[in-house]
């Protein structure tokens, strides 16, 4: 079967790094998305990681390993407006068009 | 302004109600996708088309069907057959499926509430 896996929850404190795990087991593999959500609101895209290794945007970064299925989001210097769900999706069922999404971590940020 | 629009962003209806919702991009995307999400849930996929006059069935599209008449649009009915219709409604698009192409660029989200 297709599944993706996120805590739930995670809290910090503004100005900390938070690291956010996504362990997937799908068919296929044709990349791994990022995206942030915040309440009520669309998800916007983060990142996207195709082959092994770290890609760094600014305060976020997201991190691949194909081979242990698991990917991490990389926060970077908090702050209270990145409350919000970060959502992992992996390309890799039937579709090329179909993305497999995790139920997202919400992620909150204490002062 | 380039981007994704739905309109309305709250609906109500009547159980036993066919409703649309609308989905309009002028991004000149080819393929667009409905999702809906429940919390606590991941975005499940309703329907998605790759190209005008054409669409594909996604995890859970019993209860609700579309149409892609225009490449700008893509209207959701959701129909007196799902059984449970409440939910947050998303759209969304993309240029194409490959590599960084398969992003998808979301809409606001319409939150449907059937009494």
């Amino acid at each position: 079967g297709q599944n993706i896996d996120q805590p739930t929850e995670m809290t910090a404190t503004e100005g900390a790094i938070v690291q956010i795990n996504c362990t997937y087991q799908t068919s296929g593999f044709n990349g791994l998305f990022w995206y942030q959500q915040h309440a009520g609101e669309a998800p916007t895209f983060l990142s996207y990681n195709v082959l092994d290794g770290l890609e760094e945007k600014g305060r976020f970064s997201s991190f691949l390993s194909r081979s242990k299925g698991y990917s991490y989001l990389l926060l970077k210097e908090l702050q209270m407006k990145d409350s919000a769900s970060y959502l992992c999706a992996v390309k890799g069922g039937d579709s090329n068009y179909q993305l497999i999404w995790g139920a997202g971590t919400k992620l909150i940020i204490k002062p | 302004d380039g981007g994704i629009t739905q309109s309305p962003k709250y609906l109500f209806r009547k159980e036993g109600q066919n409703v649309t919702l609308s989905c309009e991009q002028n991004l000149n995307h080819d393929a667009m996708y409905w999702y809906r999400q429940d919390p606590g849930q991941g975005l499940r996929l309703i329907y998605y088309s790759q190209i005008v006059n054409d669409f594909q069935k996604g995890d859970i599209a019993e209860g609700y069907s579309v149409s892609r008449e225009k490449k700008e649009s893509f209207p959701l009915t959701v129909t007196s057959a799902q059984k449970n219709p409440t939910a947050f409604y998303l759209c969304a698009s993309s240029m194409g499926a490959g590599g960084p192409q398969g992003e998808q660029f979301f809409g606001p989200g319409t939150r449907l509430t059937v009494l």
